[in-house]
């Protein structure tokens, strides 16, 4: 079982919301992922935690905020996004830091 | 820097043939390298991973990797109109903790009935 859930699966929010993207794994990973993909273009790393520590946090702006609750749970806050912040948002974990498995992904319309 | 460089296409290959798509990477310290399949609007599918030089066979897809021309490959035999896709090269430099992947911008498949 390589399942890694996202929810929810669309998102559509002004710039002045405050929302939460949610994504879930049970299979003991201990690395889990966000990723930024925009439309025709690869995806682009986000943040890392590894074993619930934030370890990569690729100079995204403040307005995106991850929190890592637990092993199996990883969370990104949005606040006061920007049009150009809409895209598809993946998580992905893995198990010894090197295979990822990804979520369906979160394709987020700002407005 | 670290950079993976795929050629865009769209690549067309006739169903029932090979299709050969490629991948370099400049980082030397590369150490693990992984194929996803992406379908429009759907997010990455892992295919194939590999971590040394040669080949890495499963069903009909060939994974084959040379470091020193820093050089990856996948090979899809007796390609299907299922398999009509975009194809991202991931690279994977581990420093010792959780690093993130560097995908190349993909390579879109078409696969001709």
């Amino acid at each position: 079982d390589t399942e890694v859930t996202q929810t929810p699966k669309h998102l559509v929010m002004g710039m002045t919301n405050k929302k939460s993207l949610k994504c879930e794994q049970h299979m003991g990973h201990r690395a889990m992922y966000w990723y930024k993909q925009k439309a025709k273009k690869p995806p682009e790393l986000m943040f890392v935690y590894s074993y619930e520590k934030l370890s990569i946090n690729e100079s995204v702006p403040s307005r995106f905020s991850p929190e890592c609750p637990n092993s199996s749970l990883l969370n990104l806050h949005l606040h006061a996004l920007q049009p150009e912040d809409s895209a598809l948002y993946l998580c992905a974990s893995s198990l010894n830091q090197n295979i990822q498995y990804f979520g369906a992904g979160t394709r987020l319309s700002v407005l | 820097q670290k950079e993976v460089e795929q050629n865009s296409g769209p690549l067309s290959v006739p169903e029932g043939a090979i299709a050969s798509l490629n991948c370099t990477y400049s980082d030397r310290g590369s150490q693990s390298f992984f194929w996803y399949r992406q379908y429009s609007g759907k997010s990455p599918e892992l295919i194939m991973f590999i971590y040394s030089n040669g080949d890495k066979e499963d069903g009909r897809f060939t994974a084959q990797l040379n470091k020193a021309s820093q050089y990856v490959s996948l090979l899809i035999r007796d390609s299907q109109p299922s398999d009509s896709a975009t194809y991202l090269c991931a690279v994977l430099v581990t420093g010792g903790g959780a690093d993130g992947l560097t995908f190349g911008k993909g390579t879109h498949l078409i696969i001709q009935p």
